[in-house]
């Protein structure tokens, strides 16, 4: 069945500090591709989405291209900051009724 | 524009007990699913209704049960509570005509404990 992989944390980085979290997929479809980001206490909220080959998401700084020939769907950010502290979950929709989420990476970052 | 709204935000029950959650879903959306975020793991889908009837389900025992009102709003309810349902029960919502290739919206959820 489908499924998410991503990299274990916790992910502990300075502050201007340069961050990847590492993603793939298993879809037996062409599935779109998203990150959410979840904050001490909230549920979950869209940081960006691709939903074909080659797109690129970005917003907030983040950004992540949909690389079908890897499978991957790496998140990126050039310079993290203490308020990127969060749980960031990889997730797929491959055009079905549910999202599928990775495990998730939790991220500190030091000030 | 109003997003999904979950209640009741915590609640906490003894084994064997009841327990329903309510959610709402952004406005406009027509379909609404459950998902269950054990502590440090990721979501796992519940079930999907659309139209007042459940569409898919996840791999969940039947104690977890659901309901769409007429105007799209949710009910969860789960029978029976083992301490192994202490979870964060989030509500997601969407339109069935992006024919599921667009994201989901999420509320903050709501957090149960069972003793």
């Amino acid at each position: 069945g489908d499924s998410v992989t991503q990299m274990e944390g916790p992910v502990t980085l300075s502050e201007e500090a340069f961050l990847t979290i590492n993603c793939t997929y298993t879809a037996t479809g062409y599935p779109s591709l998203f990150w959410y980001v979840q904050y001490p206490g909230e549920g979950l909220q869209l940081l960006l989405k691709a939903t074909k080959a080659d797109d690129k998401g970005s917003n907030k700084g983040f950004e992540a291209t949909y690389r079908k020939e890897t499978t991957s769907f790496h998140l990126e950010k050039g310079s993290v900051q203490v308020s990127d502290s969060a749980v960031y979950f990889c997730a797929l929709k491959a055009g079905g009724f549910k999202t599928i989420f990775g495990a998730g990476t939790r991220l500190f970052v030091k000030a | 524009d109003a997003g999904v709204t979950q209640s009741p935000t915590h609640l906490i029950k003894t084994r064997g007990q009841q327990v329903t959650l309510r959610c709402s879903p952004k406005s406009g959306h027509d379909t609404v699913s459950w998902y269950q975020q054990a502590l440090g793991q990721g979501p796992q889908f519940i079930f999907q209704y659309y139209e007042e009837e459940e569409r898919q389900r996840g791999n969940f025992p039947d104690r977890f049960s659901g309901h769409q009102f007429p105007n799209y709003s949710s009910e969860l309810n789960v029978n029976a509570l083992l301490l192994g349902d202490s979870a964060l029960y989030l509500c997601a919502s969407s339109l069935v005509r992006d024919r599921g290739y667009q994201p989901q919206h999420f509320g903050d959820g709501t957090r149960l404990s069972i003793l």
